[in-house]
C-alpha cells in the first residue's frame, strides 16, 4: 500500500526558507506511470497547487511562486523536496504531497496523499 | 491561469436528498476535470476524475458529467458520510487549479 509522509519544521521565521520532505513508501517515485505534486491549503481556506515533478526530474511551478519554489526528489531515499523562500505569513498553509498516476488516456491527479504538514510563518 | 468557478459555495442538504455541485472552466478543458471530497483535518479524496470517471472504491452514489465548460458533480442520494466540502481541479493546463469548495451540510 502506497503510503505518503511529509516532514519538516511547523514554524518557520518570516524571510527564511520553507523546507519540507514527502518519504514515500510502497512504490518507487522513480517509475514513469507517476509524478509528484505539492498542494497547500491555508487555514480556512481552499486548495492551491504549487508544482510538480516528473520521473525525468522535470518540474513545473505555480508562476505565482515560481521564482521561489524549488522542488527536487532524492531517488534513492525515495524522497520529495519542497523549498520555498522568502517566506510570509501569507505562506501559512498545510502542505501536502500526492502522487498524480498515468492511465492509459492520460494523467490521473491525486490519487493518494500525505496527512500533511502545517507550517506556520511566524516570529 | 484557467479559472475554477465553483458554485455554490455551501449548500445545506438532508440525508437521501439529491445533491449537485457545479464548476464552471474559463476554458476549455478536454474533460480533463477532476473532483474531490474532503473532511476536516483531513486530506482531499479523489472521487472522479476525466469528468466523469469514478475512482475506485468510491459509491456508485457519486457522478460527474460535463457540459461544454460546465461541469457538475452529483451525489444521488446524500449519506451521513457525505457531509464535507467539495474542489473541483482542472489538469489540462499548468498551473492547475481548484475550484473554491463546497461545503455540504446539514
Amino acid at each position: 500500500q502506497l503510503q505518503l509522509q511529509e516532514s519538516g519544521p511547523g514554524l518557520v521565521k518570516p524571510s527564511e526558507t520553507l523546507s519540507l520532505t514527502c518519504t514515500v513508501s510502497g512504490g518507487p517515485i522513480s517509475s514513469s506511470t507517476y509524478h509528484w505534486d505539492w498542494i497547500r491549503q491555508p487555514p480556512g481556506k481552499g486548495l492551491e497547487w504549487i508544482g510538480t515533478i516528473y520521473h525525468s526530474g522535470s518540474t513545473y511551478q505555480n508562476p505565482s511562486l515560481q521564482s521561489r519554489v524549488t522542488i527536487s526528489a532524492d531517488t534513492s531515499k525515495n524522497q520529495l523536496s519542497l523549498k520555498l523562500n522568502s517566506v510570509t505569513a501569507a505562506d501559512t498553509a498545510v502542505y501536502y504531497c500526492a502522487r498524480v498516476r498515468r492511465e492509459v488516456d492520460g494523467w490521473i491527479p491525486s490519487d493518494y496523499w500525505g496527512q500533511g504538514s502545517l507550517v506556520t510563518v511566524s516570529s | 491561469d484557467i479559472q475554477m468557478t465553483q458554485s455554490p459555495s455551501t449548500l445545506s442538504a438532508s440525508v437521501g436528498d439529491r445533491v449537485t455541485i457545479t464548476c464552471r472552466a474559463s476554458q476549455s478543458l478536454s474533460s480533463w476535470l477532476a473532483w474531490f471530497q474532503q473532511k476536516p483535518g483531513k486530506a482531499p479524496k479523489l472521487l472522479i476524475y476525466k469528468a466523469s470517471s469514478l475512482e475506485g472504491g468510491v459509491p456508485s452514489r457519486f457522478s460527474g458529467s460535463e457540459s461544454g465548460t460546465e461541469f457538475t458533480l452529483t451525489i444521488s442520494s446524500l449519506q451521513p458520510d457525505d457531509f464535507a466540502t467539495y474542489y473541483c481541479q482542472q489538469y489540462n493546463t499548468y498551473p492547475w487549479t481548484f475550484g473554491q469548495g463546497t461545503k455540504v451540510e446539514i
